[in-house]
């Protein structure tokens, strides 16, 4: 499968405690996006990337969310102190230029109890 | 604020009837427009985009969607739906001077019955 891959599916982690999901986008896709959605809703953008570099970041997302694409391929999402209000589907996405169509992974749900 | 409206939220249809599910957007100027398909179980796929031309835009499995400017809608078709078309349908836009940040409507469910 040549698609957008993301580890892991489900997560449950206890309040508190720090997650980090990882995604791995097409390989010759340079961008990259990290949405969150929630059961009724579509998603939400979170960050995105060109390369490595984090050109754009939400509002949502406070100072306990972290994302990296060190070099350009893979990306983590990293979670500090979780809460409840952060369980939520973690979406990665590609795309290989502006303002195409991007290719959605199958997510992680993350569950805070 | 600017947002992306799908106005229905669950859809019930018998097989071979027709679908239009409505999407409208409140961004002025350019837009590029999409439909996403989620069957259950499975990660989003686009159905069919529209960046400019055409405004009637055929997509996979039959669908089609048509923008009206004026209206600032891009609803989604198909003719007679099937069994198999059961998913949750997401309408997105990215909105003008901001490539990177593509905007979802909160899905519409579709449950088709045989």
């Amino acid at each position: 499968d040549t698609g957008v891959s993301q580890n892991p599916r489900h997560k449950i982690t206890k309040r508190g405690q720090n997650v980090t999901f990882r995604c791995d986008p097409i390989s010759e896709h340079n961008r990259l996006y990290w949405y969150r959605q929630t059961l009724g809703q579509g998603p939400e953008f979170l960050t995105y990337f060109q390369n490595e570099a984090q050109l754009e970041k939400s509002r949502l997302l406070s100072d306990r969310f972290s994302a990296e694409r060190p070099k350009g391929s893979f990306s983590t999402l990293e979670i500090q102190r979780t809460e409840q209000g952060d369980s939520a589907m973690y979406l990665c996405a590609s795309s290989p230029s502006t303002g195409g169509e991007a290719f959605f992974g199958q997510g992680t749900r993350l569950t805070v109890v | 604020a600017q947002s992306v409206s799908q106005h229905n939220h669950h859809v019930i249809l018998s097989e071979a009837a027709s679908l239009e599910l409505g999407c409208n957007y409140s961004y002025g100027g350019t837009v590029n427009l999409f439909w996403y398909v989620q069957y259950p179980g499975q990660h989003l796929q686009l159905l069919l985009k529209y960046f400019s031309g055409d405004p009637l835009v055929k997509g996979i499995k039959g669908f089609e969607a048509e923008f009206i400017k004026s209206k600032f809608s891009f609803n989604l078709r198909k003719p007679s739906v099937q069994w198999s078309d059961t998913a949750e349908y997401f309408c997105a836009v990215i909105p003008p001077l901001n490539n990177n940040d593509m905007r979802f409507g909160a899905g519409t469910r579709l449950t088709v019955k045989p």
